[in-house]
């Protein structure tokens, strides 16, 4: 199985403050890297596919990028709403795994 | 507006069995692959199971695979987890999800989830 690490594990932050959250493969999976966001008690959402891919209605502070084994998800300016948990899943191979999550704290 | 609503978690015995239901709606259901995606307590996600939108292949975990079922009702919009011979470690948030024609294996909506715990 690829395994998926994310780091850090949790954040501390501002609003107004830039985070970069990084996913890391333990093999290459090109571009088929994604992105979610878990609030409590609500759906998750697909934020990023294919590593930068912003899905419509996201919020243009997001972004994506990488390739290979190596990812980021940047978060250009932290809004409020966005204090949450992320997480990566590689599409590539079954099966589809996720990282353990990156929480995102208020500072 | 693609709208996923689970239902059948409860408490069950180590050893028992459930079934989890996903009643889906606003979007063409049996075109679509499904899946089942969970988050046990403190933990992250992961992959459960994923049936095309025939019913025909369906897909598992190794961790599930021999106990869960996944199948489908294009009929009635309804997509199914039957969960046999639960342990422990199945205790988990489960979630329904849609996966994204085009790319594949993403999972563009997902339902709220339902919380199967498993004690004695």
């Amino acid at each position: 199985d690829i395994q998926m690490t994310q780091s850090p594990s949790s954040l501390s932050a501002s609003v107004g403050d830039r985070v970069t959250i990084t996913c890391r493969a333990s093999q290459s999976i090109t571009n088929f890297l994604n992105w979610y966001v878990l609030k409590p008690g609500k759906a998750p959402k697909l934020l990023i596919s294919a590593a930068s891919n912003l899905q419509s209605g996201v919020p243009s502070r997001f972004s994506g990028s990488g390739s290979g084994t190596d990812f980021t998800l940047t978060i250009s300016s932290l809004q409020p709403e966005d204090f949450a948990t992320y997480y990566c899943q590689q599409s590539y191979n079954s099966p589809y795994t996720f990282g353990q999550g990156t929480k995102l704290e208020i500072k | 507006e693609v709208q996923l609503l689970e239902s059948g978690g409860g408490l069950v015995q180590p050893g028992g069995s459930l079934r989890l239901s996903c009643v889906a709606s606003g979007f063409p259901f049996s075109i679509h692959v499904m899946s089942w995606v969970r988050q046990a307590p403190g933990k992250g996600l992961e992959w459960v199971s994923s049936i095309t939108g025939s019913g025909v292949s369906t897909y598992y975990a190794d961790s599930v695979k021999g106990r869960f079922t996944i199948s489908r009702d294009n009929s009635k919009n309804t997509l199914y987890l039957q969960m046999n011979s639960l342990r422990a470690e199945d205790m988990a948030v489960y979630y329904c999800a849609k996966e994204d024609p085009i790319v594949g294996r993403v999972f563009d909506y997902w339902g709220q989830g339902t919380l199967v715990t498993v004690s004695s």
